[in-house]
Parts: structure tokens; sequence; C-alpha cells
């Protein structure tokens, strides 16, 4: 079985800064992982997928890359809506999540 | 647009069983599995497993097995999920997701709102 984890566990930036988000896969998932948002009584929304496709509609400042076991996420410059937690998805194992908020 | 559009909130007893709808506009239904994940308070996201709904054929994670049941009604274009034998810990949110995609390409897109379930005695 494969474990999907993810650091740091939060992550205080302030906006306008860059957030980078890891992901690791206990073993190689070559580039099957996928990025998801999650607000505050909301449902996850699809950000990445393919580990570097951006979802319909994700703005440019969302980035995903790597493959293998090592993954990223990266928000160019947060803006105040993307405060949220953020998960990574191997087929049906998620990541624990990142909590991004405001330093 | 593709919208999933759940029940509503359930209360339950212990021991007893929650059934959760899923009805779904804007694609056909046939074409895509139907995932369903929930979320306990304060907690991350937990598969629980997959329908077909062009054969009706399932997949559920093994944690589930034996307690739950995934089917769909293609005449209404709707999914459902039924958890029995219910414990304080299934207290939790639970969604359905539309899969898109195989192998690297998978997610799930759109997800539902969710429906709360609480188990309370």
């Amino acid at each position: 079985e494969i474990v999907m984890t993810q650091s740091p566990a939060t992550l205080s930036v302030s906006p306008g800064e860059r957030a980078t988000l890891s992901c690791r896969a206990s073993q190689s998932v070559s580039s099957n992982l996928a990025w998801y948002q999650q607000k505050p009584g909301q449902a996850p929304r699809l950000l990445i997928y393919g580990a570097s496709t951006r979802a319909t509609g994700i703005p440019a400042r969302f980035s995903g890359s790597g493959s293998g076991t090592e993954f990223t996420l990266t928000i160019s410059s947060l803006q105040s809506e993307d405060f949220a937690v953020y998960y990574c998805q191997h087929q049906f194992t998620f990541g624990p999540g990142t909590k991004v908020d405001i330093k | 647009q593709v919208q999933l559009v759940q029940s509503g909130a359930e209360v339950k007893k212990p021991g007893a069983s929650v059934k959760v709808s899923c009805k779904t506009s804007g694609y056909t239904f046939i074409d895509n599995y139907m995932h369903w994940v929930r979320q306990a308070p304060g907690q991350g996201l937990e598969w629980m497993g997959w329908i077909n709904p062009n054969s009706g054929g399932t997949n559920y994670a093994q944690k589930f097995q034996g307690r739950v049941t995934m089917t769909r009604d293609t005449s209404i274009s709707t999914a459902y999920m039924e958890l029995r034998s219910l414990r304080s810990d299934d207290t939790a949110v639970y969604y359905c997701a539309r899969g898109t995609g195989t192998g690297q390409w998978l997610r799930f897109d759109p997800w539902g709102l969710g429906t709360l379930a609480t188990v309370s005695s």
C-alpha cells in the first residue's frame, strides 16, 4: 500500500509571497498525482492532475511539479482566497494535508 | 455545467444505517465512475469506494467492506451510498465525486457539496 505524506503540516505565508508545498509517496507513483484545495465548510476543488496539469479555471499562479516519489505544489503569489488546506492524492489515497494560513 | 447535488444532513443512532444520494446533471451519468469520500470533523479525506454507473460494478475500500453498498439509478442519474452498522466514529461529511481520466490522469472533479451524517445516541 502506497502511503502519501505532506509537509509541512502548516505553512504560514504573507499575502503576495510564494508558497511551496511538498508531497511524498512511499514508492514511485510516476506522474499519477493530483492536488486539491479545500476551504472551511466547502468541498475539495481540483487544482492539478497528472502532477503538473492545471484543471480548468485554475489560475496560473498554481503550478505542480515532480514525478516518482517527490512532488511540489507552488503558489507563486498568495492571494487572500488561497488560504486553505491542500491535499495531494494518488489514485485512492490522500495525503494528510497542508494548511496554508496567514502569517 | 456538471453538478452533483447531495441529499441533506442526517442524524442516526449507533447501529442504524444512512443512505446518501448524489444527483448528477450536466454530463452523461454512465460515462464516469462515481467515487465516495468521507471527512471526519477536523480530519483529512478518506476514500470509501467507487461505482461504475454503466455496469453497476463496485470497488470498496477494505475498511468498509461488508458495511457499505454503492448503487445507482440510471433513470434519474443518481448514485447512492449506504453505510450500515453506524458507530460514533462514522460521524463525517460524505462526498460524492466524479472520477475522470485513467492512470496518471485520474482525478476527482467535481465534488458534491457533502452530506453531514451525525451518529449519536
